[in-house]
């Protein structure tokens, strides 16, 4: 079952800070993040696993709250760069595979 | 190091044309993924292999859909035969050892049916 991001956009001046919120109905065992530019690939940011244990790019942050099944990816002192559309990638305890959310577009204006 | 290579990058065909989807993986990868991307249903998974076997094909939309992987270093995703709704960005992505790895994307490739 997909996962459920929210906002679905956000507007920013270059300084100021979001929250991108992604849940799941499910138990979820790994929470991945990616950004993709217009007409471009997802890229890797940030991997959450169950445990606590992350891997990712230093200059973006996220936690991972298990019981509740949600993960929020921080956007800090956001920079032009920051622009596109950012997507989780739940995978649950019994498999690999990961669902995707819709998306949380976010634009960055100087 | 060379990413995930996917080819062709764009493909314009008619409706009932055979369409083959052609992905090269980072070498050394064990885990491969096609996905399908719509503006209406967004980043979905369609098959994945795990060492060259397919894995879960339960995303895959029809029987016109069938995908391979006959070595390491080589994936195709045909469609046989394409139709119109079949339009979208497909995406090859490939990961180490196991999905608690990052998914690398290739630059995927822009089917359109007419």
């Amino acid at each position: 079952q997909q996962p459920v991001q929210s906002p679905q956009a956000v507007i920013l001046r270059e300084g100021e800070d979001a929250v991108i919120n992604c849940s799941s109905s499910k138990a979820l065992y790994s929470v991945h993040w990616y950004r993709q530019k217009h007409g471009e690939a997802p890229v890797f940011l940030m991997i959450l696993l169950k445990g606590g244990e992350q891997k990712g790019h230093d200059k973006i942050s996220a936690s991972f709250n298990e019981k509740k099944q949600q993960s929020s990816l921080y956007l800090t002192a956001s920079q032009l760069s920051y622009s596109g559309t950012y997507f989780c990638g739940t995978g649950s305890t019994n498999d690999y595979k990961l669902s995707f959310g819709a998306g949380t577009t976010v634009t960055v204006r100087a | 190091d060379a990413g995930v290579i996917q080819s062709p990058r764009h493909e314009v065909t008619e409706m009932g044309q055979e369409v083959t989807l052609r992905c090269k993986p980072i070498s050394g990868h064990d885990y491969l993924f096609w996905y399908r991307q719509t503006m209406m249903r967004g980043l979905e998974l369609l098959i994945y292999f795990n060492n060259n076997v397919p894995i879960d094909d339960s995303g895959m939309p029809e029987d016109r859909f069938s995908a391979k992987m006959p070595n390491a270093s080589f994936s195709t995703l045909k469609i046989q035969p394409s139709e119109p709704r079949d339009s979208a960005v497909y995406f090859c992505a490939s990961s180490l050892w196991d999905a608690r790895e990052p998914q690398h994307f290739g630059d995927g490739t822009r089917l359109s049916i007419l």
